[in-house]
């Protein structure tokens, strides 16, 4: 059974610095896909970036990038110039296959990061 | 706007009783999904569905039922076998493989 791992549940950074969050997992596929997903104090999940893992690339969403190694199965989240609203639980997911259409989408505990001024 | 509504934001009811919490979504998607949050534990997947008429197990299922006749509502019933039941529920739906799900805002159920 595929398993998503992170190792640190509390971080805290000052503002306009930069912090990266942990993330590794276990499977044997090849072919998947890897999500950080933010959820502020209001509980909305809310997609931060998606790394195709066929892809050698790391993704980039403007101040958020990943660094992804396959081998290693990491995938960490970079948070540069970190903003006040940034503030919140953020969750590392794998993407499994399923039948059809559906994701099955396996979560990691959770790294709660607090932005201070 | 397209998105995926859940109702009601809090719910309380008394131990020995089943509750419905209702997932209503306009996105046309295929697959819909409950999942279950904790503190401490991340979201773990309780059931979900391909198709209309049509569901499977997640991975913390007992205690719980689903349907599916129309395409765009999932309700997810947490029945008095559920030895747990206090928790905040997601909703959530996707229509490709390996896109991002689509989440509700959640319903956080109390039982007392």
């Amino acid at each position: 059974a595929q398993t998503v791992t992170q190792s640190q549940p509390e971080m805290s950074v000052q503002e306009a610095e930069t912090v990266t969050l942990s993330c590794t997992y276990d499977t044997s596929e090849n072919n998947y896909y890897l999500f950080w997903y933010k959820q502020p104090p209001s509980r909305q999940m809310i997609l931060v970036i998606r790394q195709e893992a066929y892809k050698q690339q790391n993704a980039t969403e403007n101040r958020f990038s990943v660094n992804f190694q396959k081998a290693a199965k990491s995938f960490s989240l970079k948070i540069s110039d970190s903003q006040l609203g940034d503030t919140a639980m953020y969750f590392c997911a794998y993407w499994a296959p399923l039948t059809g259409t559906a994701s099955k989408l396996t979560f990691g505990t959770g790294t709660r990061l607090q932005v201070t001024l | 706007d397209g998105g995926i509504t859940q109702s009601p934001k809090y719910l309380f009811r008394k131990e020995g009783q089943n509750v419905t919490l209702s997932c209503e979504q306009n996105l046309n998607h295929d697959a819909m999904y409950w999942y279950r949050q904790d503190p401490g534990q991340g979201l773990r997947l309780i059931y979900y569905s391909q198709i209309v008429n049509d569901f499977q197990k997640g991975d913390i299922a007992e205690g719980y039922s689903v349907s599916r006749e129309k395409k765009e509502s999932f309700p997810l019933t947490v029945t008095s076998a559920q030895k747990n039941p206090t928790a905040f529920y997601l909703c959530a739906s996707s229509n490709d493989r390996g896109s991002p799900l689509h989440f509700g805002n959640g319903t956080r159920l109390t039982v007392t």
